[in-house]
């Protein structure tokens, strides 16, 4: 299995400019999370899934950041406007069920916003 | 908001030594896994331990679970170089459905 795909891998934009994380799932995982870590805040759950439904969104930081999950392989966490202060590494985690299964981690994204 | 509190913050240690890191949590939970992070990299999980649990291994991994004092604590024998990383402590709370809680993180240097 290629494990959790993230894309890009690095995203430098200026402020005011929209951004669109990507994840793709490991397959069979019903559970999919997106996560934000700075060095100040640490690692932060933003939202989750459970097949492709948002459960619990109440980490989002403000109505800038949205989340959809259109099927089971693919999510978008978008920054619209994007400003500094969401200049963090962004992971997208999945799962197989809940509360024992591990959570494994895609490779994060480095958004940069000037 | 943070569940787990790893202590100590940051760690050095010479290869070969053992390093014991602990963590603190408050409320009910259903496991505590601990995490490792590779400089630049994702998290990837080294070892689950449920709440009915006391004590599990893996390899040179041992960790622990007290419940009545909310603490576990993660221990690493025989450390080597590339044990170099960032450890996590993580717990899914009673009820929380798969979402895990992570703490700030120790930084575990091991000197060569």
């Amino acid at each position: 299995d290629a494990g959790v795909i993230q894309s890009p891998r690095h995203e430098v934009t200026e402020m005011g400019q929209e951004v669109t994380l990507r994840c793709k799932p490991i397959s069979g995982h019903d559970y999919l999370f997106w996560y934000r870590q700075t060095m100040m805040r640490g690692l932060e759950l933003l939202i989750y899934f459970n097949n492709n439904v948002p459960i619990d969104d109440s980490g989002m930081p403000e109505d800038r950041f949205s989340a959809k999950m259109p099927n089971a392989s693919f999510s978008t966490l978008k920054i619209q406007p994007s400003e500094p202060r969401d200049s963090a590494v962004y992971f997208c985690a999945s799962t197989r069920t809940a509360s024992t299964d591990t959570q494994y981690f895609g490779p994060g994204t480095r958004l940069t916003v000037l | 908001s943070q569940q787990g509190e790893e202590d100590p913050q940051a760690l050095s240690i010479q290869e070969g030594e053992n390093a014991t890191m602990n963590c603190s949590y408050k409320t009910s939970i259903n496991n505590l896994q601990w995490y490792r992070q590779n400089s630049g990299r994702g998290l990837v999980h080294l070892i689950l331990i449920r709440s009915n649990e006391r004590e599990k291994h893996s390899g040179r991994l041992r960790v622990t679970l007290d419940t009545s004092k909310k603490s576990s604590s993660l221990l690493i024998t025989a450390s080597r170089a590339a044990d170099t990383a960032s450890y996590f402590c993580a717990t899914v709370n009673t009820g929380a459905n798969s979402k895990l809680t992570f703490g700030k993180g120790i930084t575990l240097s091991v000197r060569p």
